[in-house]
């Protein structure tokens, strides 16, 4: 499985655009980059998800080079409540084949101040 | 349907007991994970079902762990002569077997958190 890297802490301000960037040097052909967030005491949500290029949601945005080596999750204005632990993972091919369970790192523990 | 439960939400036991640990998951996913987390750290992978069977366990998951999932819908977590190392969150998540966009999204549960004295 391919291991993740990503900062182990991030401060920002209410309002800021936060980019948390994770590299995946051996990032496989068939792998997807996915997002969590999770918060104190709760079970981690997922964010998004993308396999190249850029992915938008409600919430957030993915940004995949071309060699996908790297990401960059990018969360526009930030508020009190986006401090929380976010996790880059990659892995988990699309169908029902090959293996299901998610490979978590330390993550990246982002704390917004007002 | 509002999302994963586990039941309990906290559990405190002495050294050497037994303790059993309950996942109600989504209605109608068929995949089941079990995951601990210890603090500081991301959540660890322990073992996954497929409707009622195991289809991988961790190295993590010694002899004295033993998941269940006897209908396909509910599962179990038991923790035999319980060590003070097995203080942890246990998570639970639940995905269905076709996702048709995300394939890595998973949903958990709130965690049932183990104190062992």
């Amino acid at each position: 499985l391919a291991k993740t890297t990503q900062p182990i802490s991030m401060d920002s301000y209410e309002g800021q655009e936060v980019n948390i960037t994770c590299s995946h040097n051996n990032i496989a052909t068939n792998d997807y980059i996915t997002w969590y967030q999770q918060f104190p005491s709760q079970g981690p949500r997922f964010i998004i998800q993308g396999y190249k290029t850029k992915v938008t949601n409600e919430v957030a945005s993915l940004f995949i080079p071309a060699d996908r080596k790297s990401s960059t999750l990018s969360l526009p204005r930030v508020s009190l409540s986006d401090t929380a632990v976010y996790y880059c993972l990659v892995g988990g091919p699309k169908g029902d084949t090959g293996r299901r369970a998610l490979t978590f790192g330390s993550g990246t523990r982002l704390q917004v101040q007002p | 349907d509002t999302g994963v439960s586990q039941d309990p939400r906290h559990k405190i036991t002495k050294r050497g007991q037994n303790v059993t640990f309950r996942c109600d998951p989504i209605s109608e996913h068929n995949r089941l994970y079990w995951y601990r987390q210890t603090l500081g750290q991301g959540p660890e992978f322990l073992t996954y079902f497929q409707n009622e069977a195991q289809l991988e366990k961790s190295r993590l998951l010694s002899d004295r762990f033993s998941a269940e999932r006897p209908k396909g819908s509910f599962s179990t977590l038991e923790i035999q002569r319980t060590e003070q190392g097995d203080s942890a969150m246990y998570l639970c998540a639940s995905s269905p077997s076709r996702t048709s966009g995300s394939s890595n999204e998973q949903f958990f549960g709130p965690g049932t958190r183990l104190t062992v004295l």
